[in-house]
């Protein structure tokens, strides 16, 4: 069965340092969406990214926070350098292509990430 | 404006017995789809139904069924016969189409938390 695949499934930091998560989308999947969950919240979209380009960035701290898919395939999301305010569960999420309206989100297993 | 509203405090089941959960939304576009997944303690996001805005019968998936009232803007979700194992937190999200037909983002609602009594 296809699955988003994550890593790593937990990182630990400390303030300052550059951490790095990784997002392998289903196959096929040309929409590609990284979360930000805080506990006890629902997940916020960081950025949503169709094919190679970035479709909505809108809530994403730019200043310390990037984002690539440069081959429309796997993503990388970046922090650097972490707060922590930043910990949090780092989701992300694949769907089928455009126009496919019921299209079902598939979830990966997230990044669970701490900031000390 | 808040798009998706999940406002019931933490819910409380007795194992086989039916419990609803509600969510209700916003949108003034005429194509969208309705979710709902569960997230138990693990954190892994789980599909469990969905509801199109032109979908003329509710959704069902075994124990699942979406309670879709358009006219009021409410997507409840039923879990019938609960299980322990339901226990968790449950989200319900929307997504919008838009005039493009591009997949937008899905929108979550804050949750809410359910706990399956024995």
């Amino acid at each position: 069965e296809a699955e988003v695949a994550q890593s790593p499934r937990y990182k630990i930091t400390e303030k300052s340092q550059a951490v790095a998560f990784w997002c392998d989308p289903i196959s096929g999947h040309a929409t590609l969406y990284w979360y930000r969950q805080i506990l006890g919240q629902g997940p916020e979209l960081l950025v949503q990214f169709q094919d190679e380009s970035v479709v909505d960035d809108s809530q994403l701290p730019k200043d310390r926070f990037s984002a690539e898919r440069l081959k429309g395939v796997d993503s990388t999301l970046k922090i650097q350098p972490a707060e922590l305010g930043d910990s949090a569960m780092y989701l992300c999420a694949s769907s089928a292509p455009r126009g496919l309206a019921g299209g079902q989100v598939f979830f990966g297993p997230g990044t669970r990430l701490t900031v000390l | 404006a808040q798009k998706i509203t999940q406002t019931q405090p933490g819910m409380f089941v007795q194992e086989k017995e039916a419990v609803t959960l509600d969510c209700t939304y916003d949108t003034s576009d005429p194509s969208y789809g309705l979710f709902w997944y569960k997230q138990p303690s693990s954190g892994e996001m789980i599909f469990l139904i969905y509801q199109g805005s032109y979908d003329q019968q509710n959704a069902t998936e075994g124990r699942y069924s979406l309670n879709f009232q358009k006219a009021r803007k409410s997507a409840n979700l039923v879990i019938s016969a609960s299980q322990l194992g339901d226990s968790a937190m449950y989200f319900c999200a929307m997504r919008e189409i838009g005039e493009t037909g591009a997949n937008s983002k899905l929108t979550f609602g804050k949750g809410i938390t359910l706990s399956v009594r024995p």
